[in-house]
């Protein structure tokens, strides 16, 4: 079974520039999740998705973050403009089903750098 | 609200010697607790979790888990260290108010000595 895909793996830029980051869940997979994880912090999640609709994203800075479920399956995460603040690894993650004891399958991430 | 600390951001253990990872939680309602790792350059993987059956959970590769009510805690242990077992293992937890909202702690460090 394929896991979590995301691309690119990693990206350089300079603030105040734009970038996007993809992620294909696991096939049949409902619950999406974007998460940022700082260096020597544990992740934070910015968005969740359920099929299409979004379920939470509270912690998503609206300002400057964007973040789509098309279709229910492949997931975007933009930024625009980034900030130095934003260098991180962005982990997608997707479940099964949407409930509590649902276990996260997690992509290996998108590392982002901004200089 | 809900949140998570591991003490030690760094663990030293030799190979053959017990670990153990700590890890307090805070949770207004009753939590459910996890375990994942994170092996360098690859995505977090579940080691185990507690969703209110038993309070010792076994994981896999070796590692197991005891919910203790009394002192908040979830900590992770293994009875022999495996040089492979070298990795960031993060505890998180979530509720019935959080939904599938997963709450991490910082992480800590495990390096095995050979």
């Amino acid at each position: 079974e394929a896991g979590v895909a995301q691309s690119p793996r990693y990206k350089i830029i300079e603030k105040r520039q734009s970038v996007a980051f993809w992620c294909n869940p696991i096939s049949g997979h409902a619950t999406l999740y974007w998460y940022q994880q700082i260096l020597g912090q544990g992740p934070k999640l910015l968005i969740q998705f359920q099929n299409n609709g979004v379920v939470d994203d509270s912690q998503l800075p609206k300002d400057r973050f964007s973040a789509e479920r098309l279709k229910g399956v492949d997931s975007t995460l933009k930024i625009q403009p980034a900030k130095l603040e934003d260098s991180a690894v962005y982990l997608c993650a997707s479940s099964l089903v949407g409930g509590i004891t649902g276990e996260l399958f997690f992509g290996e991430g998108s590392r982002l750098t901004v200089l | 609200a809900q949140s998570v600390t591991q003490l030690g951001s760094h663990v030293s253990v030799s190979e053959g010697a017990l670990v153990l990872l700590r890890c307090n939680y805070s949770s207004s309602v009753p939590p459910y607790l996890f375990w994942y790792v994170q092996y360098p350059n690859q995505g977090l993987q579940l080691l185990l979790k507690y969703t209110s059956a038993a309070t010792l959970v076994k994981g896999i590769n070796g590692f197991e888990a005891e919910f203790k009510k009394s002192e908040t805690s979830f900590h992770l242990t293994k009875p022999s260290a495996h040089m492979s077992d070298a990795a960031e293992y993060f505890c998180a937890v979530t509720n019935n108010n959080a939904g599938n909202m997963l709450t991490f702690g910082g992480g800590t460090r495990l390096m095995v000595k050979p």
